[in-house]
């Protein structure tokens, strides 16, 4: 099955600082990879996706890049706040039409310091 | 507001007894999901379910139940067969065509007292 490994597992930088959280996939047919915040005591919640027919995709501060030939996937946080502390997960599946079935990475804590 | 609920929050179990995990989604989504969470463990696939009257095994089964009787409701039972059950659990919800995100229940912390 797909196995996903996300780098580092924790990541501290300093306000206004941008942060870098690399993820890497096991199985070349997997063609959609979210990211996902969570909060202490909360549920994940998705803040980005890319799908495998893009090579990035931003959102404001947010963006995520896949190299599809290395298998790997990145999300790029600019100018944090200390509103993006939190765990961040990446995730990979393989849809085919039916519901797609998540691997999840362990997480990164970041700690955006003042 | 559309959105899925998990009950209770915190919830305590005595060494072997079952208990039952409530989750509850209005979004109309046809899969749900059962993880488990772990500190350093990231999230593992503990049961899902694409349709009504349907489910299959993650990769952590064991020790686990479901049902799927309804859309709406996809609930979870931990039994005295598990060996470790203090995690925290998250139910999750997608629609079934395509390749979606998760939306992402709450959280249930289970302890083992």
């Amino acid at each position: 099955g797909e196995n996903v490994e996300q780098h580092p597992s924790t990541l501290s930088v300093q306000e206004g600082d941008s942060a870098v959280i690399k993820c890497t996939y096991s199985d070349s047919a997997s063609n959609y990879f979210p990211w996902y915040k969570q909060e202490l005591g909360k549920g994940p919640q998705l803040i980005i996706d890319i799908r495998s027919n893009v090579g990035e995709k931003k959102d404001q501060r947010i963006a995520v890049t896949l190299n599809k030939t290395a298998k790997h996937f990145s999300l790029h946080i600019t100018e944090t706040q200390p509103e993006d502390s939190a765990v961040y997960f990446c995730a990979a599946s393989i849809g085919t039409g039916t519901a797609s079935k998540l691997t999840f990475g362990t997480g990164t804590r970041l700690q955006v310091t003042l | 507001d559309g959105g899925i609920t998990q009950s209770p929050k915190y919830l305590f179990r005595k060494e072997g007894q079952n208990v039952t995990l409530s989750c509850e989604q209005n979004l109309n989504h046809d899969a749900m999901y059962w993880y488990r969470q772990d500190p350093g463990q990231g999230l593992r696939l503990i049961y899902y379910s694409q349709i009504v009257n349907d489910f299959q095994k993650g990769d952590i089964a064991e020790g686990y139940s479901v049902s799927r009787e309804k859309k709406e409701s996809f609930p979870l039972t931990v039994t005295s067969a598990q060996k470790n059950p203090t995690a925290f659990y998250l139910c999750a919800s997608s629609t079934q065509t395509g390749n979606y995100g998760y939306t992402f229940g709450s959280g249930t912390r289970l302890t083992v007292v």
